[in-house]
């Protein structure tokens, strides 16, 4: 089982541009969270994906946007990117059947803007 | 609003016993999740309390008290490669886990 995968591992990207990272789940789940974490602080929960649907979100802008495709992997999507953006990027998957009480992560994509 | 409060840093030595603390404001409280997070690594999950009480695996517990709002991790035998950031994590049961920002743990020889 090859856990939770994220593509790419590091990301330099210019002011304005668009950005997409990826994440496939570990195998058996069906629910995929992204959050974005700045250095020294903890993950801030972006949205959810299940069942190919955004079912929560946090506070972020829309610029953040996400997919969920039927293979239950998932896409994270920035527009107009800001300074503030460079982050680590996360993507945890879980189950549903299991109300999501456990998360497994990935190991984040590192996006810098410049 | 929804917070979830943790001490910034704690440090311990070796071999001792640490308890990061963690209280809630929360709405739709489901569960509290712990996470250890190593410097350049992804979060791990940890444990998970959903009823009140104590949960044991191993040399790490957690506790819950939900009508205190309060949780903590204990960690016994405390080793260096324990040194790490400890979140704790509201999970709604639904479609969100909020994270608190974290507890840097320092274990000195």
């Amino acid at each position: 089982d090859a856990g939770v995968t994220q593509s790419p591992t590091h990301l330099i990207k210019t002011r304005g541009q668009q950005v997409t990272l990826r994440c496939s789940p570990k195998s058996g789940h069906d629910t995929v969270s992204w959050y974005q974490q700045a250095l020294g602080q903890g993950p801030q929960f972006i949205f959810q994906y299940y069942e190919e649907e955004e079912r929560q979100r946090g506070n972020f802008p829309d610029r953040f946007s996400g997919h969920q495709f039927p293979n239950y992997s998932s896409e994270l999507n920035v527009n107009a990117l800001l300074l503030g953006d460079s982050a680590l990027y996360l993507c945890a998957s879980s189950s549903r059947q299991l109300m999501n009480t456990e998360a497994f992560f990935g190991q984040g994509t590192r996006l810098t803007v410049v | 609003g929804q917070s979830l409060e943790q001490p910034s840093e704690v440090t311990a030595v070796e071999g001792a016993i640490v308890q990061i603390n963690c209280t809630y404001q929360t709405s739709g409280f489901y569960g509290l999740s712990w996470y250890q997070q190593h410097d350049g690594g992804a979060p791990t999950f940890l444990s998970y309390n959903g009823l009140d009480g104590l949960e044991e695996t191993g040399r790490f517990s957690s506790f819950l008290s939900r009508s205190d709002s309060y949780g903590y991790l204990l960690l016994q035998e405390l080793q260096m490669k324990d040194s790490a950031s400890y979140f704790c994590a509201w999970n709604t049961g639904g479609f969100k886990t909020i994270f608190g920002a974290g507890t840097r743990l320092f274990v000195k020889a």
